[in-house]
C-alpha cells in the first residue's frame, strides 16, 4: 500500500458521458499528480498541483478538467472523452521536487 | 524539450543472469533521475539519484548515475522471476516539477 489511492479502479463510459476520478494521498505531501498510460507509451504528464494551484498542464484537451480541493484530495473530471482516451491514468504525489508515489492507476475504457 | 531514452526496449533472460538496463537523458534543469519498476498496476519506486559516481544498492538491484555523460544504468544480479516487469527512469526537473518518463524496458526472466 504506497498511501495513495485512487477510484474507481475500472470505468467504462460512453462518449457522451460525464465522469470523475479521485485521488486521496495520506503522505502529508503538498504536491499531486495527474499521469496518461497509453499502450507502448511512456507516461504522459497531464497536470501538477503544488500547494492547490495548478502549475503544469502539459496541453491537455479540455475534456479533462482536473479540480484539487485541498492538499489531499485530487480530481479529474471526464466528459466528451474519444475511444484514443482509454488508458491507465495515475496518480501520484511527492513532497519536494522528487520521489513520487503512484496510486494504483484507473483503467478508464472509452467506447 | 526534455528526453529520456531507454534500452534496450525488451530483454528475455532466464534466472540466475545479470542484467544492465540503460537510461540516457537530456532534461533542462537537471535535478535528479529516478528508477521505477512496474508489474501490472503503478510504478513502484526504486532509486532516486542525483550525485554522479555514487552507486546506490537495494539487495540485487544496484545503479549508479554518469552526470558527465547523461546517463544512468539499473544493474540487477542473480535474476529471479519476479523481476519480471518494465523498469521505467525519469528526468526529474527542477524548475518545473516534472518528470520525464522514458519508454521502459521490458525484462522476462524466464525460469
Amino acid at each position: 500500500e504506497t498511501g495513495v489511492t485512487q477510484t474507481p479502479r475500472h470505468l467504462v463510459m460512453g462518449m457522451t458521458n460525464k465522469k470523475s476520478l479521485k485521488c486521496e494521498q495520506h503522505l502529508g505531501h503538498n504536491a499531486m499528480y495527474w499521469y496518461k498510460q497509453s499502450a507502448k507509451k511512456p507516461l504522459e504528464l497531464m497536470f501538477v498541483y503544488n500547494f492547490k494551484e495548478q502549475t503544469e498542464n502539459n496541453s491537455v484537451p479540455s475534456r479533462f478538467s482536473p479540480e484539487c480541493p485541498n492538499s489531499s484530495h485530487l480530481f479529474l473530471h471526464l466528459h466528451t472523452l474519444q475511444p484514443e482516451d482509454s488508458a491507465l491514468y495515475l496518480c501520484a504525489s511527492s513532497q519536494d521536487w522528487d520521489e513520487q508515489f503512484f496510486g494504483p492507476g484507473t483503467r478508464l475504457t472509452v467506447l | 524539450e526534455d528526453k529520456v531514452v531507454q534500452s534496450p526496449l525488451s530483454l528475455v533472460v532466464h534466472e540466475g543472469d545479470t542484467v544492465t538496463l540503460n537510461c540516457s537523458y537530456e532534461v533542462t534543469n537537471f535535478r535528479s533521475l529516478l528508477w521505477y519498476k512496474q508489474e501490472k498496476k503503478a510504478p513502484t519506486f526504486l532509486f532516486m539519484l542525483t550525485s554522479s559516481g555514487i552507486e546506490k544498492k537495494s539487495g540485487r538491484l544496484s545503479s549508479i548515475l554518469d552526470k558527465k555523460e547523461l546517463f544512468s544504468i539499473l544493474n540487477i544480479t542473480a535474476t529471479q522471476t519476479g523481476d519480471s516487469a518494465i523498469y521505467l527512469c525519469a528526468g526529474v526537473s527542477g524548475s518545473a516539477r516534472q518528470l520525464t518518463f522514458g519508454s521502459g524496458t521490458q525484462l522476462t526472466v524466464l525460469p
